[in-house]
């Protein structure tokens, strides 16, 4: 139990044009979700929450009009980098975290954005 | 304000020796979870294990051992007589007891050579 998927795992880009992350939860409600950003040889860094139905909140320094977060249902929530940038190259994480698993977060496999 | 320290950045052992992780978190909250997580080359976090502040018990599983000791503040992973297939970047973690944000370390890439 408690996978979570992403999708796409690698994403190349002209910058410029917006990207959509999907990470779903396959075998649970996910009540909350999470998106990190990592760098190369770095830690994971918290970008935003997003819980069910409510806005996300997003952590000091994340753009929010830049990296939109919908979580419409309970197994679904979605990163959009807008006019992306090649700055904005990384690697994208979602973790999620439900009823059914408390005090755990479950990661997703990742996705690898380049910005050409 | 929460941290986690993990200060060995890369460790590199010969196969079937034992190797200790350290980590070493800070939080004035008495209630509290630490977690340790692997990172593979592929990208993808596993979870390893979870440990709530009440619960000092230190837990085997299999090669994996972990040891907490809240008077220091510590929460070491030991791998016993590791494998190639151990290197990966491992992450203490540690979340408070409402649960919405996790605070990471940054990391201990093992290598493990043959």
């Amino acid at each position: 139990g408690a996978v979570v998927s992403q999708h796409p795992s690698r994403v190349i880009c002209k910058s410029g044009t917006s990207v959509k992350i999907e990470c779903r939860s396959l075998d649970f409600q996910a009540t909350t979700m999470f998106w990190y950003r990592q760098f190369p040889k770095q830690s994971l860094m918290l970008m935003a929450t997003s819980n069910e139905g409510s806005k996300a909140t997003y952590e000091q320094g994340v753009e929010k009009d830049k990296f939109l977060i919908n979580h419409a249902s309970l197994t679904l929530s979605t990163l959009t980098v807008t006019s992306a940038h090649p700055e904005d190259s990384s690697f994208y994480i979602c973790s999620a975290a439900g009823a059914e698993y408390q005090e755990t977060q479950y990661f997703g496999p990742g996705t690898r954005l380049l910005v050409l | 304000a929460q941290k986690v320290t993990q200060a060995q950045t890369e460790i590199s052992v010969v196969e079937k020796e034992d190797v200790t992780l350290d980590c070493v978190y800070e939080t004035r909250d008495t209630t509290y979870y630490l977690f340790w997580y692997k990172q593979p080359p592929s990208g993808e976090l596993v979870f390893l294990i979870r440990r709530n502040s009440f619960d000092e018990q230190n837990e085997i599983s299999g090669r994996y051992s972990w040891n907490f000791q809240k008077s220091t503040s510590s929460f070491n992973f030991t791998i016993t007589a590791s494998q190639v297939v151990d290197s990966a970047v491992y992450f203490c973690a540690l979340a408070l007891y409402n649960f919405n944000k996790f605070y990471f370390g940054s990391g201990t890439k093992l290598n493990v050579k043959p």
